[in-house]
């Protein structure tokens, strides 16, 4: 059955710390994994996805990892400034549908 | 190019009642998800339109119904409501069915006394 666990559920850092997020999927078949921010009173926002033909992603300060023969897929923030504490969410595809974890809180303490 | 949009973003019912929930879609986007938010069970999938036709399901009850228009707007719409119905609603849009990204809208928050 489709499954994606998230670890941890929540986070501290210090600013200017770097903040990694893990998610681990069930089906093999998951090609397509997209990471979202949720911020307080707003709809998930998509900051980086990545799929499976690629192990590795950057957008500036974000980076996504992918490891298909551990069903592991990790968000690294570097540089973690208070703007990025919100509530992180990861997601894998499962038969055309999108399979969410539990959710981490991230907070950066200035 | 304005984003997805969700009506009401706020609704207060009663159990028993039913309700509506409308969702615009990015311009050009043809597939609707929708999604229930609540702290215990996280965000679940509840169904995905495409071209007026439903094409995937999640594991609500019969209760949970939607639609979706010619102009690619969608409805959710849940009748005998009950307290556990209380959640956030989010409606996703993408331009074609499958491994699409998805874009969220801001959700209608639903409380049911």
């Amino acid at each position: 059955g489709e499954n994606v666990e998230q670890h941890p559920s929540t986070l501290s850092v210090q600013e200017g710390d770097s903040a990694v997020i893990k998610c681990t999927y069930s089906d093999s078949a998951s090609n397509y994994f997209p990471w979202y921010k949720q911020e307080l009173g707003k709809g998930p926002q998509l900051i980086i996805d990545i799929r499976s033909n690629v192990g590795e992603k950057k957008d500036q300060r974000i980076a996504v990892t992918l490891n298909k023969t551990a069903k592991h897929f990790s968000l690294h923030i570097t540089e973690t400034q208070p703007e990025d504490s919100a509530v992180y969410f990861c997601a894998a595809t499962y038969t055309d549908k999108l399979i969410f974890g539990t959710g981490t809180r991230l907070q950066v303490f200035p | 190019k304005a984003g997805v949009t969700q009506t009401p973003r706020y609704l207060i019912k009663t159990r028993g009642q039913q309700v509506t929930l409308s969702c615009s879609p990015i311009s050009g986007h043809r597939s609707v998800s929708w999604y229930q938010q609540t702290p215990g069970q996280g965000l679940q999938f509840l169904f995905e339109y495409f071209s007026e036709t439903q094409r995937n399901k999640g594991n609500f009850p019969g209760r949970f119904s939607g639609r979706q228009f010619s102009n690619s707007r969608s409805e959710m719409n849940v009748s005998t409501l009950e307290l556990g119905d209380s959640a956030l609603y989010l409606c996703a849009s993408s331009l074609a069915t499958g491994q699409e990204t998805q874009y969220f809208g801001p959700g209608t928050r639903l409380l049911v006394l």
